[in-house]
């Protein structure tokens, strides 16, 4: 069976903090895809990211970076020196094998709040 | 870049009565679209794969008669909500995947979401 877990319903940081969110994934699959989603209070997904199964290295986009570790089964996503404009729900993804693009199963989301 | 438009973004309507939710990919090809659904303060859930020219597939529990699906073409799948209650109120999104090959399938592009209100 294929899961994900993001163990942190709630995060509140303060404004320039870092803050990491972790994804734990589930899947028997060797071929999958990892994916980051922000989705602000006004409801539409924000694509973040995508990291195929086979490739393990990290990658940093501005303020943002992720952590993708097999041995672990985890995909943690950092935000440095966070912005009030950061807040929304993250949800982490999981899509199993080449052709399965688009069917997706989310983690719960972690509600991160930055406070100014 | 590819864009979905999901209309409407926003509907109410009185129990019993039906809704319909359009999902457009409006500058690509998808032969398959997904829809979920997602309630308050929770994970999204996907309720069906929907296929250009063939039945939907539906995830277990979903109810096939109350959420119909219709994709008629490569660019637009239709959700209806058939005899609406309130337990059905919630936002629901969609997402198109480009038709292609290879590393194409594993893209997904998502729409703005509809939220329901049914009272």
């Amino acid at each position: 069976a294929q899961k994900v877990t993001q163990a942190q319903t709630e995060i509140s940081v303060v404004e320039k903090e870092d803050v990491t969110l972790d994804c734990v994934y589930e899947t028997r699959d060797t071929t999958y895809y990892l994916f980051w989603y922000k989705q602000p209070p006004s409801g539409e997904l924000v694509f973040l990211i995508r990291r195929n199964s086979f490739d393990e290295q990290n990658e940093i986009s501005g303020r943002y970076s992720w952590n993708f570790q097999k041995s672990t089964s985890s995909f943690n996503f950092t935000i440095t020196a966070s912005q009030v404009v950061d807040s929304a729900v993250y949800f982490c993804a999981l899509s199993i094998g080449r052709n399965q693009g688009g069917k997706l199963i989310f983690g719960q989301g972690t509600e991160l709040s930055v406070k100014p | 870049g590819a864009v979905v438009s999901q209309h409407p973004s926003r509907v109410i309507c009185k129990s019993g009565t039906s809704v319909k939710i359009e999902c457009r990919s409006l500058d690509f090809q998808a032969t398959t679209m997904f829809w979920y659904r997602q309630f308050p303060k929770k994970s999204l859930m996907l309720m069906a794969t929907s296929n250009e020219g063939s039945k939907a597939t539906y995830e277990q529990g979903v109810e096939k008669d109350k959420f119909l699906i219709n994709h008629a073409s490569l660019t637009l799948s239709t959700l209806t909500v058939t005899s609406a209650h309130p337990e059905d109120s919630s936002f629901y999104i969609c997402s198109a995947r480009l038709r292609g090959q290879g590393e194409r399938n594993t893209e997904a592009f998502f729409g703005q979401g509809t939220r329901l209100t049914v009272v």
